[in-house]
């Protein structure tokens, strides 16, 4: 079966320090792995995506996330936080061949000053 | 370019009503999914249509659900009747195509659609 476990509901950090948001996936293909965003009465936001390539992703707003297969991890991590990076961040497995998104439960960044 | 419009933002109801819910997706896109995200959880996948073709609708109940894509463009996703349990986000998203061969093809989400069912 395929699932993603995101494994802390809640992270806490001061402006300026890293972030790191950690993310296990379960997958009986080669995955597909995202992280989408959701700011406070947005749309999600795909933060940066992993497809096969190399497995050290770099998306927006200073954010990256390295792909490790012998830990099944998809771990999200930004050295530097910033109030606006405050939001819900989600996990993302890509399910089967069309297109479908399993999501994590979500992560709930609160960056204080 | 204009992105996924939703409406309405935000709809109360009582249990046993009925609800409707809206989505145009982003000019040109073939694919539109509608997600439903319980407070606390992650969006799940309700239904996946590929032009007006339904692709996936494992997880929709259809017992009370239903959506429909007319013309291969706007979506409607409804309700009836409502449980107390439908109280949750609905989320339409839209992407290019489905399928792998070139993809996968980044999905595009609206803003969503807040309902309260008391």
């Amino acid at each position: 079966a395929q699932s993603v476990t995101q494994l802390d509901s809640h992270v806490s950090v001061s402006e300026g320090t890293p972030v790191l948001l950690r993310c296990n996936y379960s997958s009986s293909y080669s995955p597909s792995l995202f992280w989408y965003v959701q700011h406070p009465n947005k749309g999600l936001q795909l933060l940066l995506k992993y497809t096969s390539a190399a497995t050290l992703v770099k998306g927006i707003n200073g954010f990256e996330a390295e792909f490790k297969k012998s830990e099944t991890s998809f771990h999200l991590t930004k050295p530097s936080a910033h109030m606006s990076d405050a939001a819900e961040y989600f996990c993302v497995l890509l399910s089967g061949g069309y297109n479908k998104l399993i999501f994590g439960a979500g992560t709930r960044l609160a960056v204080h000053p | 370019e204009a992105g996924v419009a939703q409406s309405p933002r935000y709809k109360i109801i009582e249990k046993r009503q009925s609800v409707a819910f809206w989505c145009n997706p982003i000019s040109g896109h073939a694919t539109l999914y509608w997600y439903q995200q319980i407070l606390g959880q992650g969006p799940k996948l309700l239904i996946q249509f590929q032009n007006n073709g339904v692709v996936d609708d494992s997880q929709l109940p259809k017992d009370r659900f239903s959506a429909e894509r007319l013309k291969g463009v706007d979506s409607t996703l409804k309700i009836q009747p409502a449980k107390l349990e439908d109280s949750a986000v609905y989320l339409c998203a839209s992407s290019l195509r489905t399928g792998q061969s070139k993809g996968p093809y980044e999905q595009y989400f609206g803003p969503g659609t807040r309902l309260t069912v008391t």
